[in-house]
């Protein structure tokens, strides 16, 4: 069956940077291209970027140019998200999604806290 | 970028009610228009896609219209375990954008 299981609990201090890994298991790694969603607490849903896995062309959200970095490892089947220059709105639930060729999310990994704070 | 807007953000209600969700984007998407539960702590849930077609394994209750700019999420009859929170996205543009989503609380 379809799984996406990503890394565990991250706390980190403000200026620091986080990689989040999201392990694809139960199809072809690089028939479906993947993105990066966040959750702030309390809030609702913020698409952060999307990586195909085959090429590893990305593309990011605006708001992130320039502080993000996802990238994929075809040997583990594998794609990583790097948030850098951390500040305590980065604060989240961090997801990746594999989308459907209907551009749906169906499958999502189980998400990652990420807690910036000094 | 194509905003989405969700209406209400929240509304309370009964076991057995219909409940509606609409969703509104800003420009046309054509029938790209995702629905999303998200219960707390758990990630969000695939319901609805191409703004009317059933995931395999919803229940039949949910149902999904609408087309360009206009859509709507049904609940026939509301179940206890369909308190949630729902998203809509839409899948036509990029960035892909969610609406703030919808709070079905226990009346």
């Amino acid at each position: 069956q379809v799984q996406l299981v990503q890394s565990g609990v991250e706390v980190k201090k403000p200026g620091a940077s986080v990689k989040v890994s999201c392990k694809a298991s139960g199809y072809t790694f690089t028939s479906y291209y993947i993105h990066w969603v966040r959750q702030a607490p309390g809030q609702g849903l913020e698409w952060m970027g999307v990586i195909n896995p085959s090429g590893a062309g990305t593309t990011y959200a605006q708001k992130f140019q320039g502080r993000v970095t996802m990238t994929r490892d075809t040997s583990t089947s594998t794609v990583y998200m790097e948030l850098f220059s951390l500040r305590s709105e980065d604060t989240a639930v961090y997801y990746c999604a594999r989308v459907a060729s209907s551009t749906c999310f169906d499958y999502w990994g189980q998400g990652t806290l990420v807690t910036v704070s000094s | 970028d194509i905003q989405m807007t969700q209406s209400p953000s929240s509304l309370s209600a009964s076991v057995g009610d219909r409940v509606t969700v609409t969703c509104r984007a800003s420009h046309s998407i054509s029938s790209s228009l995702h629905w999303y539960q998200q219960k707390p702590g758990k990630a969000p849930r695939l319901l609805i896609y191409g703004a009317s077609s059933l995931q395999s394994g919803v229940p039949s209750r949910f149902s999904g219209s609408g087309s360009g700019t206009d859509f709507t999420l049904t609940i026939s009859s509301l179940q206890p375990e369909d308190f949630a929170t729902y998203y809509c996205q839409q899948g036509y543009g990029t960035p892909r954008t969610f609406g703030q989503g919808t709070k079905v609380e226990i009346k």
